[in-house]
């Protein structure tokens, strides 16, 4: 069965190191989003990609870098972490068709110490 | 995300109905979503409407859209304790980018 699996699942670091979230989708859906989840704020958008060699920013980004070199990976990098950043990262995918539903990861849980 | 709003909590006695609600900003999205969170789990799409729909209906879920008031809301029919979780309205902000409210934890009483 096609999939989206984000690894690691959790994660604890330490602040000012960099950390790689992956995330991967056996769907071949050409539209990749990575959202963070905190209480309060729902779902943020981090960074997207509409396929091979595009990225965007969402409204969330500072901080974050993403890159898309083949249709089914879209790791998010986290530069140099800080305790902000402490959340839940979940990584979802659509196809190009009209009613624009995401595919959801697992989720990835981050602790920035 | 800041453009789609709904309450937090939701308690509910089971077999009752539960009624969640959301409004959102965007007068051109085309498609509204509920989303379903269950624990240490990712969102699972539970249904969707178009905006020229005033109303849905998918077994137990009715989902009821004013666009005047950009008013949607989820009524889940006979709530079992397994409806339990965090449901999330979303709308269609163009691109295929989605944007969603903060999410409604929904408990189940005995």
């Amino acid at each position: 069965d096609a999939e989206i699996t984000q690894s690691p699942r959790h994660k604890i670091t330490e602040t000012g190191r960099q950390v790689t979230l992956a995330c991967h989708q056996t769907w071949n859906h050409n539209n990749m989003f990575w959202y963070r989840q905190d209480l309060g704020h729902g779902l943020r958008l981090i960074h997207y990609s509409y396929g091979v060699q595009d990225t965007n920013k969402g409204e969330v980004s500072d901080g974050y870098s993403v890159s898309r070199s083949n249709t089914e990976d879209l790791p998010l990098t986290l530069e140099s972490a800080a305790s902000s950043q402490t959340s839940v990262y979940f990584c979802a995918s659509s196809e190009v068709k009209a009613t624009g539903e995401l595919f959801f990861g697992e989720g990835s849980r981050l602790t920035v110490l | 995300g800041e453009d789609v709003e709904q309450s937090l909590f939701l308690s509910v006695r089971e077999g009752d109905s539960s009624v969640i609600n959301c409004t959102y900003t965007d007068s051109s999205s085309t498609y509204l979503y509920w989303y379903k969170q269950e624990p240490g789990a990712g969102l699972q799409l539970l249904t969707y409407i178009f905006s020229n729909m005033d109303m849905k209906q998918d077994q137990r879920l009715t989902v009821l859209l004013n666009k005047k008031d950009k008013h949607l809301s989820l009524r889940i029919a006979d709530t079992q304790t397994g409806d339990s979780a965090i449901y999330f309205c979303a709308e269609n902000s163009g691109d295929y980018k989605l944007s969603f409210g903060a999410g409604t934890t929904v408990t189940v009483r005995a």
